[in-house]
């Protein structure tokens, strides 16, 4: 069976600060994706990031970065230099190949203060 | 990018009446499609995928003939929640897969108050 964890149900942080998001996953499958989610106030799901299984390399975009480790099972998300825009809920999913369901962790909300 | 919208955006309702959510792809043909429920504070819960030109298939413990879903086109799904109750208040949500790319994106959702 396929699971994802987000240990940290809240963060807070100040301004400027960096934080990172901890995502575990489990899964039987060698092959799958993993996935991370915005959903700010206003409820919608923004798409960050999807991960296939066979790329372990890290990816940056502006201020998020993403480490993928296999050994440790894990998808940790980091935001440099946070902004009070980033607060939101983040979702870290993950699917296997050949089903398109998402598995979707609790998830963990951010928020930054000014 | 791809852009899923949701109509209407919000909604209250007498208790014993039945609401219509349209969830469209803007951008791009989808296949597939997701209807997923939210509460408050808590995580996404899968209803249904609904995929264009045949029935739904329905997660374990979701009622197929209280939520109807409909997949009449490439660009539309409809979830109607039938004779809502207080209970069906929540916030749902439907996604799309833009064919070949494996990634859901979603709408904007549409919050359901039923008095």
């Amino acid at each position: 069976a396929q699971k994802v964890t987000q240990a940290q149900t809240e963060i807070s942080v100040v301004e400027k600060e960096d934080v990172t998001l901890d995502c575990v996953y489990e899964t039987r499958d060698t092959t799958y994706y993993l996935f991370w989610y915005k959903q700010p106030p206003s409820g919608e799901l923004v798409f960050l990031i999807r991960r296939n299984s066979f790329d372990e390399q890290n990816e940056i975009s502006g201020r998020y970065s993403w480490n993928f480790q296999k050994s440790t099972s894990s998808f940790n998300f980091t935001i440099t230099a946070s902004q009070v825009v980033d607060s939101a809920v983040y979702f870290c999913a993950l699917s296997q190949e050949g089903s398109e369901k998402l598995v979707f962790g609790k998830g963990t909300k951010l928020t930054v203060n000014p | 990018g791809a852009v899923v919208s949701q109509h209407p955006s919000r909604v209250i309702c007498k208790s014993g009446t039945s609401v219509k959510i349209e969830c469209r792809s803007l951008d791009f043909q989808a296949t597939t499609m997701f209807w997923y429920r939210q509460f408050p504070k808590q995580s996404l819960m899968l209803m249904a995928t609904s995929n264009e030109g045949s029935k739904a298939t329905y997660e374990q413990g979701v009622e197929k003939d209280k939520f109807l879903i409909n997949h009449a086109s490439l660009t539309l799904s409809t979830l109607t929640v039938t004779s809502a109750h207080p209970e069906d208040s929540s916030f749902y949500i439907c996604s799309a897969i833009r064919d070949a790319e494996e990634t859901q994106y979603f709408g904007p959702g549409t919050r359901l108050l039923v008095l």
